[in-house]
């Protein structure tokens, strides 16, 4: 049984360019949440979606967007990149009937220099 | 004042030592507690879950909710040098993250 996949492994852009990182959930998780991890900190939740929804936000400006696809899989879109947008993106997939229990993929480290 | 706090160590024990990592909150509200477990570059695995307060165990991890102290703790009995790890509790819905403690058994 896949547990969560992230594409890509590492990933360097430039100030200003835009990024898609990909999240494919858990088999049989149909909800599936993104979480922004600086160096040294806890991950901050980005947002989560289920049933192609954004369900619930957290504090992150309109550069971040995201989609969810009828597979369930999802991307994270962050446009105008910034210095500090340079951290590590995690996805985690849990199911909409117990979404505290999340499964966490590996994450893609973006650099932006 | 962080919503979540959590003292990020260091902490060093010797193997077999009896482990306490703990976090507080301020947030009432808050129903579902979680423990992660977080190697160096990898993505955070769930450890424990629980729900309102009261003791959970399983292996030989237990946690702990103290709902009116506002506070949550994760003990490792027996631990082992494969416990070395980031330590990351979590809380309600949107997974409100505290900042981790890094632990490391000494063999």
């Amino acid at each position: 049984d896949a547990g969560v996949t992230q594409s890509p492994t590492h990933l360097i852009k430039t100030r200003g360019q835009q990024v898609t990182l990909r999240c494919s959930p858990k088999s049989g998780h149909d909800t599936v949440s993104w979480y922004q991890q600086a160096l040294g900190q806890g991950p901050q939740f980005i947002f989560q979606y289920y049933e192609e929804e954004e369900r619930q936000r957290g504090n992150f400006p309109d550069r971040f967007s995201g989609h969810q696809f009828p597979n369930y899989s999802s991307e994270l879109n962050v446009n105008a990149l910034l210095l500090g947008d340079s951290a590590l993106y995690l996805c985690a997939s849990s199911f909409s009937s117990g979404p505290y229990e999340q499964y966490f993929g590996p994450g893609t480290r973006l650099t932006v220099t | 004042q962080k919503e979540v706090e959590q003292d990020p160590g260091p902490l060093s024990v010797p193997e077999g030592a009896i482990v306490s990592l703990n976090c507080t909150y301020s947030n009432s509200a808050f129903q579902y507690f979680m423990w992660y477990r977080q190697y160096s570059r990898k993505g955070p695995e769930l450890l424990m879950y629980t729900y309102s307060s009261g003791n959970k165990e399983d292996g030989r991890f237990t946690a702990q909710v103290d709902k009116s102290s506002k506070y949550i703790s994760l003990f490792i009995r027996d631990s082992q040098p494969s416990d070395s790890a980031t330590y990351l509790c979590a809380m309600n819905y949107d997974m409100r993250f505290g900042a981790g403690t890094r632990l490391t058994v000494k063999p």
